[in-house]
């Protein structure tokens, strides 16, 4: 199992720029989310979904749009890059039916200019 | 309000020392989870722990305890004997139902710095 997997891992934008994050995980589970951390911060819930077909805004969904497709994957975009925008992104999984931590994947380093 | 403190920001300690880290949370959940995850330097969050709202035992994995007290909503990580590799971030986070999700609320984080 490869677990959880983020498309990029480094990715440095213009101001005005679009970009897709992609979020693909094989362990079946039900519920993602995608979370950006800042410095000081800890990681933030943007957007999460509980199943193929929905999605929901978290704390902070500002410039942010989601989707899922497909189970096993989570998209986000980002319409027109800010540099408020700069920031780790983590992309995370699990299944609502075991009490387990999520998996989060390995991160997303985005820098706008 | 359903919220995580990590009062302390950075900790630097030199090897060998015994290091606390304190977290404390706000949850008006009977039922909840809390978890501590580690992020190295290399970036990833790696899952340390996770303790529901009605199991208070206080755990202890090799040179890591964790101490949970409901009286004083604390859920504090204590590291024996640290070494250089201990070095990074560590959060502490709450588990919380909502939106038919189950959400992390995470605290700010601790930079902890080992020292040889």
């Amino acid at each position: 199992n490869a677990g959880v997997t983020q498309t990029p891992k480094f990715r440095v934008l213009k101001t005005g720029q679009s970009m897709t994050l992609l979020c693909a995980q094989d362990m079946n589970h039900e519920y993602m989310y995608w979370y950006r951390q800042d410095p000081g911060m800890g990681l933030r819930l943007i957007h999460y979904s509980v199943g193929e077909g929905t999605t929901a805004k978290g704390e902070v969904p500002d410039g942010y749009n989601v989707s899922r497709l497909k189970k096993q994957n989570f998209l986000l975009g980002l319409e027109s890059a800010a540099p408020s925008q700069t920031s780790v992104y983590f992309c995370a999984s699990n299944s609502p039916r075991a009490i387990y931590e999520q998996y989060f994947g390995p991160g997303t380093r985005l820098t706008v200019t | 309000a359903q919220k995580v403190t990590q009062a302390q920001t950075e900790i630097s300690v030199v090897e060998k020392e015994d290091v606390t880290l304190d977290c404390v949370y706000e949850t008006r959940d009977t039922t909840y989870y809390l978890f501590w995850y580690k992020q190295p330097p290399s970036g990833e969050l790696v899952f340390l722990i996770r303790r529901n709202s009605f199991d208070e035992q206080n755990e202890i994995s090799g040179r890591y305890s964790w101490n949970f007290q409901k009286s004083t909503s604390s859920f504090n990580f204590t590291i024996t004997a640290s070494q250089v590799v201990d070095s990074a971030v560590y959060f502490c986070a709450l588990r919380i139902l909502s939106g038919g999700a189950q959400k992390l609320v995470f605290g700010q984080g601790t930079r902890l710095t080992i020292n040889p």
